[in-house]
């Protein structure tokens, strides 16, 4: 069945590392959007990408944060320098139609910068 | 921008019991409110959405009522099951910058007592 596919599942790394996160959204779909979830802040929108283009990463911090997409079946987000408070669970989620508005998510890249 | 708040936190029904979470919102502007179910391990999942031109809608066990005076909606759940306990998510959907930007709640951790 179709589902968006993250991978590392679970990444553990060191301060200072470059971590990078991989994305296959659900083949067809246009729109792909980051998300970060932690328990104080809940589920915020990081990076939003229509026809693989970056329309909004207003929430993503410029100076350690970049999200790309290469081709339409591979988004990328990349963290470098990663950093204690980058911990949480990055969700990517993509969707068919920006007027359809419903996200499918993946099931998440659980973060622990140490 | 968008602020969404959501109560309870944390909501203990017992099975067969109703359930209830409400939401607000801040901008009048917003026409869309979808509402996701979180399983452990799991990334969000639609359960029910509503357009800002409709007051109620159903499916099944699952209600939404929306009063866009108020600036407000409510997920409602009848006839509970263990299979309902789960984290749900409202959020709130505004057209910005030519697509749609969600911003969701804090979430509600429900839990079905059998």
């Amino acid at each position: 069945d179709a589902r968006v596919t993250q991978t590392p599942r679970h990444k553990v790394t060191e301060m200072g590392q470059e971590v990078t996160m991989r994305c296959q959204p659900i083949l067809g779909h246009n729109t792909v959007f980051w998300y970060r979830q932690t328990m104080m802040q809940g589920l915020e929108l990081l990076a939003y990408f229509r026809n693989r283009a970056p329309l909004d990463d207003s929430g993503m911090p410029k100076d350690r944060f970049s999200a790309e997409m290469p081709d339409a079946t591979l988004a990328t987000l990349k963290i470098q320098p990663s950093e204690p408070r980058d911990s949480a669970v990055y969700f990517c989620a993509s969707g068919l139609d920006p007027d359809r508005n419903e996200a499918f998510f993946g099931q998440g890249t659980r973060l622990t910068v140490v | 921008g968008e602020n969404v708040e959501q109560h309870p936190s944390t909501l203990s029904v017992q099975e067969g019991d109703s359930a209830v979470i409400k939401c607000t919102y801040s901008d009048s502007a917003s026409n869309y409110f979808p509402w996701y179910k979180q399983e452990l391990g799991k990334g969000p999942q639609l359960i029910i959405d509503i357009r800002s031109n409709v007051g109620e809608k159903k499916d099944q066990r699952i209600a939404v009522t929306l009063n866009k005076t108020a600036k407000h909606f409510s997920l409602h759940i009848t006839e509970t099951q263990p299979e309902d306990s789960a984290v749900y998510f409202c959020a709130a959907s505004i057209s910005s910058g030519g697509y749609q930007k969600v911003t969701f709640g804090i979430g509600t951790k429900l839990q079905v007592i059998p």
